[in-house]
């Protein structure tokens, strides 16, 4: 099955920095990358979602790059704001079947 | 209007004894799925129900039995609860089995003492 292995599990940056998660495959079937965000005391909620025809996207802030030579992408969330602190998950599916969960990044933003 | 909704929101019992977590949706989706989220913040699927069929069965005790008796809920009944099935408990639901976004519920804390 898909494994996907995530990095760092804990990130503190200062308010207004950039923050980067990068999120490692296995199965280069893989072809739905989704990233979640989970806030304290809540249900993971999807911020932005990639497919293996593209190579970014963007939507505000936030932006997510896909590799698939390296079976690795990657969450980028630009000026950072204290909103942002949460725990991050990215994911991997083949035609969005059973997505399988990296363990998650917590985000601490400092003001 | 909650979207996808758990009851119980926390669980309280004893080693043996036997709970249900139920969930509803009503946004209108084909699938339902139960996860589960240990200490470590790890999520793991479960169950997964298309159109009240099971579609996805991962390796869990058959302690652990789902119920879906429409498409809009899904319920989880755990029998002879152990302490490692304390964890937090996220029903989720999307539109078909193979389209994309998830949208969870708010997740049921299980504390087994």
């Amino acid at each position: 099955g898909e494994n996907v292995e995530q990095h760092p599990s804990t990130l503190s940056v200062q308010e207004g920095d950039s923050a980067v998660i990068k999120c490692t495959y296995s199965d280069s079937a893989s072809n739905y990358f989704p990233w979640y965000k989970q806030e304290l005391g809540k249900g993971p909620q999807l911020i932005i979602d990639i497919r293996s025809n593209v190579g970014e996207k963007k939507d505000q802030r936030i932006a997510v790059t896909l590799n698939k030579t390296a079976k690795h992408f990657s969450l980028h969330i630009t000026e950072t704001q204290p909103e942002d602190s949460a725990v991050y998950f990215c994911a991997a599916s083949f035609n969005d079947y059973k997505l399988s969960f990296g363990a998650g990044t917590t985000v601490t933003v400092r003001a | 209007d909650t979207a996808v909704s758990q009851t119980p929101k926390y669980l309280v019992t004893q080693m043996g004894n036997d709970k249900s977590i139920k969930c509803e949706q009503n946004l209108g989706h084909d699938t339902m799925y139960w996860y589960k989220q240990d200490s470590k913040k790890f999520l793991k699927i479960m169950f997964s129900y298309n159109n009240k069929e099971l579609i996805i069965n991962e390796t869990v005790p058959n302690r652990f039995s789902p119920k879906s008796p429409d498409k809009a809920h899904l319920n989880l009944h755990i029998n002879s609860l152990e302490l490692g099935d304390s964890a937090v408990y996220f029903c989720a639901s999307c539109i078909s089995q193979n389209t994309g976004e998830l949208f969870f519920g708010e997740g049921s804390r299980l504390t087994v003492l």
